[in-house]
């Protein structure tokens, strides 16, 4: 049961331009919303959040847009660069089966050309 | 501040073997968690320690994964005997105390299982 889905494997965006990354989930019981990155041979590295009584938060270059109602999350990252090429991961949690656990999404591997 | 530290990196042995990994959380990080992350997929929580403590192992198969937490401190995670299927990397992350804190990660252990 994938309760949270990240359905581009990849994207490819050139440098200056927008990326945007989508997640979809299924559990309406989560209220708390993550974005990871991860660069190959290390741990994720949480990028930015948002709770669910809001539908967007910004953090410089990253905004995180929730949808409820579609049960819908976007990162945009403006404008990309080279050293954005990562893997991203979207992670939520909450209500009663899954508590405080994070589930994360399968990632999507984002590469910024120059 | 360190990070979370992790060894070994890398294991390579064979099925029916065990193997135990090592995590050093960042200092005075109440919580502890262990993911397992196969390749093409998203990290999945195996178990989570709020200092001495299990809070959640409902995802551990605890037929022949177990894990502790001595003095609240360093953890390690052990495999009896593993399986093909085990081949994965092994995450460990730490947070001053809960998941909706950021999770700080460790680099991971590469296991191959053959």
């Amino acid at each position: 049961d994938q309760q949270v889905k990240q359905n581009s494997p990849s994207l490819s965006v050139q440098e200056g331009r927008i990326s945007i990354l989508n997640c979809d989930y299924t559990n309406s019981m989560f209220d708390y919303f993550l974005w990871y990155k991860k660069y190959p041979a290390e741990g994720p590295t949480f990028l930015i959040s948002i709770s669910s009584i809001k539908d967007k938060n910004e953090d410089g270059r990253f905004t995180v847009f929730l949808n409820k109602s579609a049960k819908h999350l976007s990162l945009h990252i403006v404008p990309s660069q080279p050293g954005d090429s990562a893997v991203y991961f979207c992670a939520a949690s909450g209500g009663e089966t899954s508590g405080s656990r994070l589930t994360f999404g399968e990632g999507t591997q984002l590469t910024v050309n120059p | 501040e360190a990070g979370v530290a992790q060894s070994p990196r890398y294991k390579i042995i064979e099925k029916r073997q065990s193997v135990a990994f090592w995590c050093n959380p960042i200092s005075g990080h109440a919580t502890l968690y262990w993911y397992q992350q196969i390749l093409g997929q998203g990290p999945k929580l195996l178990i989570q320690f709020q200092n001495n403590g299990v809070v959640d192992d409902s995802q551990l198969p605890k037929d022949r994964f177990s894990a502790e937490r001595l003095k609240g401190v360093d953890s390690t995670l052990k495999i009896q005997p593993a399986k093909l299927e085990d081949s994965a990397v092994y995450l460990c992350a730490s947070s001053p105390r809960d998941p909706q804190e950021t999770q700080y990660f460790g680099p991971g252990t590469r296991l191959l299982v053959l």
